[in-house]
């Protein structure tokens, strides 16, 4: 039972670079969502999924771009990795649930850690 | 907006006394709250949620929360501390009518011998 997949685990990229972030979950979750996790700062949500092919902001989405083509997989994209991006980023979904997915818990992936030079 | 404040960065605490914990709410609605655990290096492992039904809810590993709304609080207790409880703890709300699960700026308890 896999759950949420996140690839790779880790990752050092120099500015300017591009790379893709892939987030892979095996429970048939309507919901996914994307946090960048940073000392003192908790985590903060940079982009989200309500379906398949649909996708919305969170609270810092600049520089960030997110697809879900497929049901099962949401991926993260930096066009221009900027040392700012630098942080640990987590992956993770919910079901809808009965009734909307208020109460529905969340599964987390064990994250990437980046850096960027 | 949905939002979560968690008034201590920091808890420290010896081994077999009382943890508290203590997380403050903003919603517009009725919420959802949960608690989630990170031990390092590791990813968010779900404690114990409010969804409105009971306002104690127990967790796992001992820990449980009351949901207080004339407070907009959700602390998080348990009675006994254990080494293996030291960890960071995560504060996070969830709001009718939004997708969005939205976190605090996280506790990290530290359980000394």
């Amino acid at each position: 039972n896999a759950g949420v997949t996140q690839t790779p685990k880790f990752r050092v990229l120099k500015t300017g670079q591009s790379m893709t972030l892939l987030c892979a979950q095996d429970m048939n979750h309507e919901y996914m969502y994307w946090y960048r996790q940073d000392p003192g700062m908790g985590l903060r949500l940079i982009h989200y999924s309500v379906g398949e092919g649909t996708t919305a902001k969170g609270e810092v989405p600049d520089g960030y771009n997110v697809s879900r083509l497929k049901k099962q997989n949401f991926l993260l994209g930096l066009e221009s990795a900027a040392p700012s991006q630098t942080s640990v980023y987590f992956c993770a979904s919910k079901t809808m649930g009965q009734g909307g997915s208020l109460g529905t818990e969340a599964f987390f992936g064990q994250g990437t850690r980046l850096t960027v030079v | 907006a949905q939002s979560v404040t968690q008034l201590d960065s920091h808890v420290s605490v010896s081994e077999g006394t009382p943890v508290l914990l203590r997380c403050n709410y903003s919603s517009s609605y009725s919420p959802s709250l949960f608690w989630y655990v990170q031990h390092p290096n590791k990813g968010l492992q779900l404690l114990l949620k409010y969804t409105s039904a009971a306002t104690l809810v127990k967790g796992i590993n001992g820990f449980e929360a009351e949901f207080k709304k004339s407070e907009t609080s959700f602390h998080l207790t348990k009675p006994s501390a254990h080494m293996s409880d030291a960890a960071e703890y995560f504060c996070a709300v969830s709001e009718a009518g939004f997708q969005k699960l939205v976190f605090g700026t996280g506790t990290r308890l530290l359980v000394s011998p």
